[in-house]
């Protein structure tokens, strides 16, 4: 079975200041990667997903990801945030299809906060 | 991506009664699934919903507590029964828009306050 563990449970960060979201996984399997923001009173929506292939993946609205399969990490980071970028930030892990299994486990999540 | 929308988007409730939520997806996906997400946590996975067949629960999810219908590729509902405060959550769908990548696209969610 599979983990996630998001270390940190908020992050406050000046605007147009540098971002990390920390993301470790624990699996015995190769393993498919996303993150998902949530916005306030809104469902989930994909940011970026690692399914195989070049380690560092972009997705919207300026975040990247680098998965790093020593460190079992797969960290969120964006170079200058924004107040629109306020939200609550969550990792998910699953098998890969190839284990027949397409579920996602979700980490506890990382709320950003941008301060003006 | 896949567009859904569940209704309602939220609702207040007497303890003891039922609420079906509805979830409603614009083009036939296989897999669809049932989340909750309590107040201030992560998101949990309730079940998994596909078309002609029983959903399958998540260890501490039962069928009488929260049934659930998949009666085409591109509709599902899930009902909590008998609810109580602790059923107070946030019920999201989501469908896996094609296999082979496990990337599920989000409902915005159904509000649930009991009381």
């Amino acid at each position: 079975a599979q983990s996630v563990t998001q270390l940190d449970s908020q992050v406050p960060v000046f605007e147009e200041a540098p971002v990390e979201l920390r993301c470790n996984y624990s699996s015995s399997v190769s393993v498919y990667l996303f993150w998902y923001v949530q916005y306030p009173n809104q469902g989930l929506q994909l940011l970026l997903k690692y399914l195989s292939g070049s380690t560092l993946v972009k997705g919207i609205n300026g975040f990247e990801a680098e998965f790093n399969k020593s460190q079992t990490s797969f960290h969120l980071r964006k170079p200058s945030v924004h107040i629109s970028d306020t939200a609550e930030y969550f990792c998910a892990v699953s098998q890969g299809t190839n284990f027949g299994n397409e579920k996602l486990t979700f980490g506890t999540g990382t709320r950003l906060t941008i301060i003006p | 991506s896949a567009v859904i929308s569940q209704k309602p988007s939220r609702d207040i409730c007497q303890r003891g009664t039922s609420l079906t939520i509805q979830c409603q997806v614009d083009s036939q996906v296989t897999m669809m699934f049932w989340y909750r997400q309590q107040p201030g946590q992560s998101l949990t996975l309730i079940a998994t919903a596909n078309q002609g067949s029983e959903a399958t629960y998540e260890s501490g999810f039962v069928i009488d507590k929260f049934p659930i219908s998949r009666p085409n590729l591109t509709f599902s509902t899930l009902t909590v029964s008998n609810m109580s405060p602790e059923d107070s959550s946030i019920y999201l769908c989501s469908v896996s828009a094609r296999t082979g990548t496990d990337t599920q696209y989000f409902g915005p969610g159904t509000r649930l306050t009991v009381l």
